[in-house]
């Protein structure tokens, strides 16, 4: 079966650094989404991205964050200069069609020192 | 605004026991909900959607819009059943997913 893979597993980064986290959908999915959830937390949404651009996006998504789709593979979350309270699980998610369900990968763990 | 609330943050049950895992939400239309679970060191999988109306490894949840709840139940506990369960919702018109907190479920053998 299918799955959405995440790379790396783990990343640890210097504050101020940039970032990007990469997501491999599973491929006949057409609606992509990005959350996090910051140790003991819940998940929180960030953003979700259909037809190549962004369809929303939350409060935690600012300009330090951005996404893409450029190969029409890969889906990408980019956070320019990273700060403390980046440090999270960052969660991909696709869907196939827009009532379907989400299938989520196994996370990237995002420590910012 | 919408709101996911699971009050319990831990659940303790012995094996075979029922096993009742609390969602209330706040959202004024009509959404949809569902239950995702988080077996130790997996990812996040849908265990069910209220749409579905099917039971999955023996877990049923009755969206009660009277109650503003989705109560996740099984009648016999198993070990197999120990995780991290999230309750979600999805608002009318939206595709993102908006979770409570999560109750992590043990079972005791």
């Amino acid at each position: 079966e299918p799955e959405v893979t995440q790379t790396p597993s783990h990343q640890v980064t210097q504050m101020g650094q940039e970032v990007i986290l990469r997501c491999v959908p599973i491929s006949n999915h057409l609606y992509f989404y990005w959350y996090r959830q910051i140790l003991g937390q819940k998940v929180e949404f960030l953003v979700s991205f259909y037809n190549n651009e962004i369809s929303e996006k939350s409060e935690i998504f600012d300009d330090q964050f951005s996404v893409e789709r450029p190969d029409g593979s890969n889906f990408t979350l980019k956070i320019r200069s990273t700060k403390l309270e980046d440090s999270a699980m960052y969660f991909c998610a696709g869907q196939q069609g827009a009532i379907n369900t989400q299938y989520f990968g196994p996370g990237t763990r995002l420590t910012v020192l | 605004a919408q709101r996911v609330t699971q009050p319990e943050k831990l659940l303790s049950v012995f094996k075979g026991a029922p096993v009742e895992l609390k969602c209330n939400y706040s959202y004024s239309g009509s959404p949809e909900l569902f239950w995702y679970v988080q077996y130790s060191r997996q990812r996040l999988q849908l265990l069910l959607r209220h749409i579905s109306r099917e039971s999955i490894k023996g877990f049923t949840a009755d969206l009660n819009k009277g109650e503003t709840s989705f109560h996740l139940k099984k009648p016999f506990a198993q070990e197999e059943d120990s995780a991290m369960y999230y309750c979600a919702l999805r608002g009318n018109g939206a595709n993102n997913l908006f979770f409570g907190t999560g109750t992590r479920l043990t079972v005791i053998p």
